[in-house]
């Protein structure tokens, strides 16, 4: 099964927000609501932000927000700040069979 | 405190059989609900799940890795092993081990194993 798509780049300036989208299909990102995202830093492991389509692990800034629409999820960084560029991955729940996709990863960059 | 830490070879040749271990501290391997998955990236890559096994052993693979993969835990070691066969250089990656919490989501990381596939 392919991965998920997501745009390879997007960019915006400090205290503005960034919306990165992340498309699937009814059988992974459509059917399930077990979207997840993560943050990865260069030369660091990923980090979980975003679970559970729109949820919040404790310690992630509410900066960072999830939704989901059909078969596409999208993660919002409102008031971008520096420390916010990175890499950012989605990835969903895709049945017994497939169990897990990723998306392509887009680069996030703070103008 | 609950933490993952992968080891394995650093170097490994074509044809070569990949295993790595991923060592788990802060939770038990057998608790409901619990998972781990290897999940590799290779340099300027995507990230790229490979496998994963539950606390009560159910196993799952990648569908284009699936022949050349094996996972296994050892509970009492606090251990999940991952078995890749018929290397190759396009396998170079760093490899990670996560662990499944809330919300079916990778909630930790291990800090990943660089592995180079090269004669």
């Amino acid at each position: 099964q392919s991965a998920l798509t997501q745009p390879p780049s997007a960019s915006g300036s400090p205290g503005q927000s960034v919306t990165i989208s992340c498309t699937g299909t009814s059988s992974d990102v459509g059917g399930y609501n077990y979207v997840s995202w993560y943050q990865q830093h260069p030369g660091k492991a990923p980090k979980l932000m975003i679970y559970e389509v729109s949820k919040r692990p404790s310690g992630v800034p509410d900066r960072f927000s999830g939704s989901k629409s059909g078969n596409t999820a999208s993660l919002t960084v409102s008031g971008l700040q520096a420390e916010d560029e990175a890499d950012y991955y989605c990835s969903s729940y895709a049945g017994s069979n497939t169990f897990r996709l990723f998306g392509g990863g887009t680069k996030l960059t703070v103008l | 405190q609950v933490t993952l830490r992968e080891s394995g070879p650093v170097l490994v040749k074509p044809t070569e059989t990949l295993t790595l271990t991923c060592t788990v501290s802060g939770f038990s391997l057998s608790n409901a609900r619990m998972g781990v998955s290897w999940i590799r990236q290779p340099p300027g890559k995507a990230l790229e799940w490979l496998a994963h096994i539950f606390s009560n052993d159910e196993k799952s693979y990648s569908t284009s890795l699936k022949s050349r993969l094996t996972i296994s835990k050892d509970t009492s070691k606090s251990q999940v092993v991952l078995i890749m066969t018929n290397m190759d250089p396009v396998d170079t990656a760093t490899y990670y081990c996560a662990r499944i919490g809330l919300g079916m989501a990778f909630n930790i990381w291990g800090q990943g194993t660089m592995v180079t596939v090269s004669s």
